[in-house]
């Protein structure tokens, strides 16, 4: 299993707080992305990274920063918490010399804003 | 741009039922496609994939051809398992150096005893 974890698990905050989401890898993997899933929705990407300090937002990055200070760390910042932003998050990882197109997921950050 | 359609689910069946979740794809080049299964409560994974025309994935007794003529990549098991319950999405990246994958919606399986 690929090595990667999401931290915290789960998290339960009021609107108009700032929320950090942390994603882990212990692969070396070049590309990390962060997701989020909601019924009737799929996955969206939010933002992701294809380099220490290089990233990119994805197609629901409205309301979310990003950074990656270390090849192995890559964080998810909601400045202000919104109850839109109530979902489930999923960190994943692909690739040490290119994408593959094959990631590896962790195991999710249910994330309730109340 | 690129563009993944799943089925809709839910797809109810019993056990030892043959299983089929239609696939069908755009992509600019000549993409890789991919099927993932989450599981209750967890992250996704990676079931089986193929990354060139006619190539058949296969793992866990599931299959799919990857069929450039039709644009397709429809998963298929000859008898699920309650175990099989679960959620599976198809994707695909369409290279030509696009660090993003494209997923479809998911279809969520549910099998009875």
């Amino acid at each position: 299993d690929a090595g990667i974890t999401q931290s915290p698990r789960h998290k339960v905050t009021e609107t108009g707080t700032p929320v950090t989401l942390r994603c882990h890898q212990t692969e070396n993997h070049r590309y990390m992305y962060w997701y989020r899933q909601d019924p009737g929705h799929g996955l969206r990407l939010i933002h992701y990274s294809y380099g220490v300090k290089d990233t990119d937002k994805g197609e629901v990055s409205d309301g979310y920063s990003v950074s990656r200070s270390k090849t192995e760390d890559f964080l998810l910042t909601l400045e202000s918490a919104t109850s839109s932003q109530t979902s489930v998050y999923f960190c994943a990882i692909s690739g040490t010399s290119g994408p593959t197109g094959e990631l590896f997921f962790g195991e999710g950050s249910r994330l309730t804003v109340l | 741009g690129d563009s993944v359609t799943q089925m809709e689910g839910p797809v109810t069946l019993s056990e030892e039922a043959f299983l089929t979740i239609n696939c069908t794809y755009t992509a600019t080049g000549y993409p890789s496609l991919f099927w993932y299964v989450q599981y209750p409560g967890e992250g996704l994974q990676l079931l089986l994939k193929a990354t060139k025309a006619d190539d058949k994935g296969s793992n866990k007794g599931f299959e799919a051809t990857y069929r450039k003529e039709t644009t397709s990549f429809h998963l298929e098991k000859g008898s699920v398992q309650v175990s099989d319950s679960a959620v599976y999405f198809c994707a695909l990246t369409s290279g030509g150096g696009s660090y993003i994958p494209t997923f479809g919606r998911g279809t969520s399986l549910i099998v009875h005893p």
